[in-house]
């Protein structure tokens, strides 16, 4: 079993169009989680971090469940730039970052 | 900003050549990466490094060789580059603390022929 699994997609959406990805972790004691973004032939970049508390930042939000073991990024009013690759990632223990295999989002007019 | 540049953008090799990717960061970072990332597979760690002189084997190490000698640089070597390491290769580093990013290089798309 991965460590860290995501569905990925594609995705087909709407502009304006609210969607959502989840993504689930198996190694109870990673410590942090991201999302990053990957455009086509470019390396992955931080979106957003992740808390458990939640974290919003504009149209995105991100959500950490510790007991489900599972991770979330909501987008609100999809635009055509938020079509990427949306990986999911988890710092372990043993200092190990270990990224999902990514979520394809396009976003349509 | 924190910067990891890797030494090639593209590269061509032959099958049966020693292969070196070379990665610098200039943040001080105590940790490196090296991932390869494929169609549908996304990245997978080959190797890792947490300080100058050590390295742990991620999930996918066959057939590569890691090296770090100084802080900033982390290569990663293919002893006999075969067909099936055609891939985009990614570097990146972070700090030692576990709360914090992880910053790419912009890859080296390599192809072994």
């Amino acid at each position: 079993r991965k460590e860290v699994e995501q569905d990925p997609g594609p995705f087909n959406v709407p502009e304006g169009a609210t969607v959502a990805f989840n993504c689930t972790y198996s190694n109870s004691a990673s410590q942090s989680f991201f999302w990053y973004r990957q455009d086509c032939r470019k390396e992955p970049k931080l979106l957003m971090s992740v808390y458990s508390s939640g974290n919003e930042d504009g149209r995105f939000t991100a959500q950490l469940n510790r007991a489900s073991q599972y991770i979330s990024l909501l987008i609100r009013d999809s635009k055509l730039s938020d079509s990427a690759t949306y990986l999911c990632v988890a710092n372990t223990g043993g200092f190990k970052t270990i990224f999902g295999a990514g979520t394809r989002l396009f976003v349509k007019a | 900003d924190v910067k990891v540049t890797q030494s090639s953008r593209y590269l061509v090799k032959r099958t049966g050549e020693k292969v070196f990717l070379e990665c610098v960061q200039d943040m001080d970072h105590e940790n490196m990466f090296w991932y390869r990332q494929d169609p549908g597979l996304g990245l997978r760690l080959i190797y890792f490094s947490y300080d100058v002189k050590m390295k742990e084997k991620g999930d996918i190490p066959e057939g590569y060789s890691v090296s770090r000698e100084k802080k900033e640089r982390f290569s990663l070597i293919l002893e006999s580059a075969s067909t099936n390491q055609t891939s985009m290769y990614l570097c990146a580093s972070r700090t030692g603390d576990l709360n914090t990013e992880a910053f790419f290089g912009q890859g080296t798309r390599l192809t072994v022929v």
